[in-house]
């Protein structure tokens, strides 16, 4: 079964547009958390942020925030006037009981100047 | 500076040939993961390790095997039963909890 879906494949905006990017998760744990990683062209894989199932507190960092809703399993992320340089794939993960982690298919965006 | 390496950057892989990926970290990481990508789609696990001389299967171990014979080196090799290799390999290692794990910066596996 799909632990985590990421509905967008592909979203284009033009720079200082904000975007949200959508993660839905699936779980029967109480305790789990989500993720969300970054992967540039470059290949490499960038953490971004980690949310326990017990805070459901939105988080802000600079452009980036994140809106967690246990009601709805949902974990979004928005970025606030984008720019050029965070066109990459973004990744939405869930990690439960024990010690792996599943991934979504990825969202992949592109900021046009 | 700690982190994850991978090596090498590309492979080539000829048909019945079995290949080794490197992944070695030097971040005292208990655990350490191998995932495959395919062009527009996610990470899917082959394989995890969370101590030396153990690992498990994860939701794609066919044509795979793994070591870990040492806590910095979690080597995947490919092997001949795998007949769809072509792919992005990344490796990762996480800390003991709920940490974020780490990722390497990938080795792109293709056919000859």
């Amino acid at each position: 079964a799909q632990k985590v879906t990421q509905a967008q494949t592909e979203i284009s905006v033009v720079e200082k547009e904000d975007v949200t990017l959508d993660c839905v998760y699936e779980t029967r744990d109480t305790t789990y958390y989500l993720f969300w990683y970054k992967q540039p062209p470059s290949g490499e894989l960038v953490f971004l942020i980690r949310r326990n199932s017990f805070d459901e507190q939105n988080e802000i960092s600079g452009r980036y925030s994140w809106n967690f809703q246990k009601s709805t399993s949902s974990f979004n992320f928005t970025i606030t006037a984008s720019q050029v340089v965070d066109s990459a794939v973004y990744f939405c993960a869930l990690s439960e009981a024990g010690n792996d982690m599943r991934f979504g298919a990825g969202t992949r965006l592109t900021v046009k100047p | 500076d700690g982190g994850i390496t991978q090596s090498p950057k590309y492979l080539f892989r000829k048909e019945g040939q079995n290949v080794t990926l490197s992944c070695e970290q030097n971040l005292n990481h208990d655990a350490m993961y191998w995932y495959r990508q395919d062009p527009g789609q996610g990470l899917r696990l082959i394989y995890y390790s969370q101590i030396v001389n153990d690992f498990q299967k994860g939701d794609i171990a066919e044509g795979y095997s793994v070591s870990r014979e040492k806590k910095e080196s979690f080597p995947l090799t490919v092997t001949s039963a795998q007949k769809n290799p072509t792919a992005f390999y990344l490796c990762a290692s996480r800390d003991r909890g709920w940490k974020p794990q780490h990722f390497g910066d990938g080795t792109r596996l293709s056919i000859l």
